[in-house]
């Protein structure tokens, strides 16, 4: 099955300072890669996704890049602000054609980013 | 409003005691899925449903069954819950199989003494 790592950890950055967050998959399948946003106490909510057709996505102070040949995409935030400060994971989308094992999205274990004023 | 309700919230349980965590969404989603959150580990998926009586293992399904009856419910039941199932549990649905945005519920914090 899908196995993404995700470096690293922990992240802690100076508030106006860039912040990237680093995953690799293992399955060339895959095809869709997700990044959700968890603020202590609540729920994972997607921030910014991409697919494999495409290189690079931007939505205002994030982006993504996807590189398919190495298999491994991040996840880049600019100018970051305490707002920012929550743990991050990415995914990766496998289908399971044979039943058994997971099917869906497959999480790294999470980044927990820290915006230092 | 568009969502995915889990309940309870928050749970206490005892060894061996038999409980349900439900999960309803009002979106008509036809994939749905449970996963449990644990610290350093991540989301593990436990179970999904691609669609009505069609279900079937996650990565970690030890301990835990899954009904779908119907296409808005999907109950977590745990017949025998060991403290090793104390976790932050999620509901999550997507239109199809995976590749746009996953809902996820709001959490049900378990805690089996």
């Amino acid at each position: 099955g899908e196995n993404v790592e995700q470096h690293p950890s922990t992240l802690s950055v100076q508030e106006g300072d860039s912040a990237v967050i680093k995953c690799t998959y293992s399955d060339s399948a895959s095809n869709y890669f997700p990044w959700y946003k968890q603020e202590l106490g609540k729920r994972p909510q997607l921030i910014i996704d991409i697919r494999s057709n495409v290189g690079e996505k931007k939505d205002q102070r994030i982006a993504v890049t996807l590189n398919k040949t190495a298999k491994h995409f991040s996840l880049h935030i600019t100018e970051t602000q305490p707002e920012d400060s929550a743990v991050y994971f990415c995914a990766a989308l496998i289908q399971s054609y044979s039943g058994g094992g997971a099917d869906g999205l497959t999480f790294g274990k999470g980044t927990h980013l820290i915006i230092q004023p | 409003e568009a969502q995915v309700t889990q309940n309870p919230r928050y749970l206490i349980t005892v060894t061996g005691k038999k409980l349900t965590v439900t999960c309803s969404q009002n979106m008509n989603h036809e994939y749905m899925s449970w996963y449990r959150q644990d610290p350093g580990l991540g989301l593990r998926q436990i179970y999904y449903s691609m669609n009505v009586e069609v279900t079937d293992k996650g990565d970690v399904p030890e301990g835990y069954k899954v009904s779908r009856k119907e296409k808005r419910n999907f109950p977590l039941i745990l017949e025998s819950p060991s403290p090793n199932q104390t976790s932050l549990y999620f509901c999550a649905s997507t239109p199809g199989r995976g590749n746009t945005e996953a809902f996820f519920g709001q959490g049900t914090r378990l805690t089996v003494v």
